[in-house]
């Protein structure tokens, strides 16, 4: 089975602008999370989706939003970017406990 | 929320010593993975572990509920082991997908 997939790879943005990631999970997992990872704050938990609906969400600001399609695949946008979302953003999928990674979508915004 | 404390922060070995990461968590969980963050950023899955013990290889993991507790066993260790690994767990509520993260153990491991 293909692993979960993260596109892109790699993001440059400046201050103000609005970003949007992707993520295709694992085939056949209907569970999508999503994590920010920093040098100050570490790996923090955003959202997770199942069947299209957000059933989780982590303590950050409404900047910060996802979606996920019917065929499970999950998109995560960040609006008026901010210096501090400059981080690895990292997608998991799971068909049930267990969270499989994808590479990661490193983004900067300058 | 739960809290997740890992040590020690940094560890330094010789290739063929062995080595024990150990993870504390505050509160029941239902879900523990082991994760080993490769340079270019990418967490691999080492064990999925919310009780009992597995072993792979030269690794092997033992994680006691009851005791909220983990710990990761790494035996004769390569250069190739080096990293940072992270335990994460699912607390025993309704946290649907949300792993809280330890801040990860940096191991180096030289030739």
């Amino acid at each position: 089975k293909a692993g979960v997939t993260q596109t892109p790879r790699y993001l440059i943005k400046t201050r103000g602008q609005q970003v949007t990631l992707s993520c295709s999970p694992i085939s056949g997992h209907r569970s999508v999370s999503w994590y920010q990872q920093t040098p100050g704050q570490g790996l923090q938990f955003l959202f997770e989706y199942f069947s299209e609906t957000q059933r989780n969400k982590g303590n950050f600001p409404g900047r910060f939003s996802g979606r996920q399609f019917s065929n499970s695949r999950s998109e995560m946008n960040v609006s008026t970017l901010e210096l501090g979302d400059s981080a690895l953003y990292l997608c998991a999928s799971s068909p049930d406990n267990e969270q499989f990674f994808g590479p990661g979508t490193r983004l900067t915004v300058l | 929320g739960i809290q997740v404390e890992q040590s020690p922060p940094d560890l330094i070995l010789q290739e063929g010593a062995n080595s024990t990461l150990r993870c504390n968590f505050s509160d029941s969980v239902n879900n523990l993975q082991w994760f080993h963050q490769n340079p270019w950023g990418q967490l691999i899955n080492l064990f999925y572990i919310p009780s009992g013990t597995k072993q792979n290889g030269r690794l092997s993991a033992t994680t006691v509920a009851t005791e909220r507790y983990s710990l990761l066993y790494i035996s004769s260790s390569q250069t190739t082991d080096s990293g940072v690994y992270f335990c994460a767990v699912e607390d025993g509520g309704t946290s649907y997908g949300k792993l809280t993260f330890g801040q990860g153990t940096i191991l180096t491991v030289h030739p």
